[in-house]
């Protein structure tokens, strides 16, 4: 168990209005994603953190920030929310296995809706 | 960039049959590795089974193998006597298989599991 915990696990919120979603490691892995979940899209990558201040963006990022202060915490923010952003949102860990094989967990997710 | 095709929206299999989910990738990377989730209605992202590209042999995990074929650029997750816990939805999933990287994701294949 990656020991990943994800919160809020639901929120409504209204559009215009700033959300942050946190995710939370107890296990001090370098590597944080966050993905966002629709259906007929499967999972796209927002942002990624490869350290404490380093982040990248993903194929999706555009209307999201992010930060990483901590080493447990990876942050996502959506400055504006827009109905666009409803989505369930996944926080990721990946660890190295040995012989270049990453494994990946996923956190419990989130389910954002915008009104 | 690397990409994900899977083709099969949705699949049927009775109970003890075997199925095929389809995958086919593409990426310039030499080096990747293949992924397969689970997510059932919970919500969950279960990982399942991983194939690097340099592994001669296609990976199994009990129920589950990975009909590995280089040269098709084909990933395809062979699930043996289904069960009605199968009943979910499949991700296919491609790294860059160079220690940390991170996830594509193609966009999924339901399986309904019937008795």
């Amino acid at each position: 168990d990656a020991g990943i915990t994800q919160s809020p696990r639901h929120k409504v919120t209204e559009t215009g209005t700033p959300v942050t979603l946190r995710c939370h490691q107890t296990e001090n892995h370098r590597y944080m994603y966050w993905y966002r979940q629709d259906p007929g899209h499967g999972l796209r990558l927002i942002h990624y953190s490869y350290g404490v201040k380093d982040t990248d963006k993903g194929e999706v990022s555009d209307g999201y920030s992010v930060s990483r202060s901590k080493t447990e915490d990876f942050l996502l923010t959506l400055e504006s929310a827009t109905s666009s952003q409803t989505s369930v949102y996944f926080c990721a860990i990946s660890e190295i296995l040995g012989r270049g094989r990453s494994g990946y967990t996923f956190g419990s997710g989130t389910r954002l809706t915008v009104v | 960039a690397q990409k994900i095709t899977q083709t099969q929206p949705g699949m049927f299999v009775q109970e003890k049959e075997a199925v095929t989910l389809d995958c086919t990738y593409d990426t310039s990377d030499q080096s990747y590795g293949l992924f397969w989730y689970k997510q059932p209605s919970s919500g969950e992202m279960i990982f399942l089974i991983y194939q690097g590209s340099y592994d001669e042999q296609n990976a199994t995990e009990g129920r589950y193998s990975l009909n590995f074929q280089k040269a098709r650029k084909s990933a395809n997750l062979v699930i043996s006597a289904s069960q009605l816990g199968d009943s979910a939805m499949y991700f296919c999933a491609t790294d860059q298989g160079s220690g940390y990287s991170t996830l594509t994701f193609g966009k999924g294949t339901m399986l309904l599991v019937s008795p």
